[in-house]
């Protein structure tokens, strides 16, 4: 099995309520930041992302808040289902070369 | 969609091995990217590229090496395998500008003996 999950903070949720992720991040240039989720055994897939210029971006039963005075980025899944058990984490980018800093990421279990 | 796809998903080689990762992508992509993911230590940049024939290390660029010949094609390379170097190596692909957005491949899980 997958191991990518082990040693992380681990959110555990009852199947139909919702879930908040949270990342605090670095540096204070950044000026997007993107989400993403990672199912057990495959890569990380794309769920949203955010610019600077926004608080708030939403997307099908996920939405993204970013507070900059604090340095915080948030994922709030609604309806949460088991299909939705992964590793999540956060991503930074200051815009120089492209680069992405990653977040350890949150495991996200969801009972039945 | 965007589609990054690795040669294998499932890589078992004996130490002091030459190993070849490769990685395509089929958007056009300019940027491309090598990662290894291990537990508790999260996503580790090994090596990226912008343009063909250009490479750049990242973090943990030892015991590595890149060939970006075609704009699709980014390929990883283990000189001499070691037992440390058994991990999940993970390949991104990204724009140059507009969205930084890194979309990855599903991984090859390398073991090495």
């Amino acid at each position: 099995g997958e191991s990518v999950g082990l040693h992380l903070p681990t959110l555990s949720v009852q199947e139909g309520d919702n879930s908040i992720i949270n990342c605090a991040y670095s540096n204070s240039a950044s000026d997007y930041f993107i989400w993403y989720k990672q199912e057990s055994g495959k890569g990380p897939q794309f769920i949203i992302d955010i610019r600077s210029n926004m608080d708030k971006r939403q997307g099908q039963r996920v939405t993204v808040l970013l507070n900059k005075t604090v340095k915080h980025l948030s994922l709030q899944i609604a309806a949460t289902q088991p299909g939705d058990s992964a590793v999540y984490f956060c991503a930074e980018s200051d815009g120089s070369q492209g680069n992405l800093i990653f977040g350890k990421g949150t495991k996200l279990s969801v009972k039945p | 969609d965007v589609k990054v796809t690795q040669s294998s998903r499932y890589l078992v080689k004996r130490t002091g091995e030459k190993v070849f990762l490769e990685c395509v992508q089929d958007m056009d992509h300019e940027n491309m990217f090598w990662y290894r993911q291990d537990p508790g230590l999260g996503l580790r940049l090994i090596y990226f590229s912008y343009d063909v024939k250009m490479k750049e290390k990242g973090d943990i660029p030892e015991g590595y090496s890149v060939s970006r010949e075609k704009k699709e094609r980014f390929s990883l390379i283990l000189e001499s395998a070691s037992t440390n170097q058994t991990s999940m190596y993970l390949c991104a692909s990204s724009r140059t500008s507009g969205s930084y957005t890194q979309y990855f491949g599903p991984g090859t899980r390398l073991t090495v003996l």
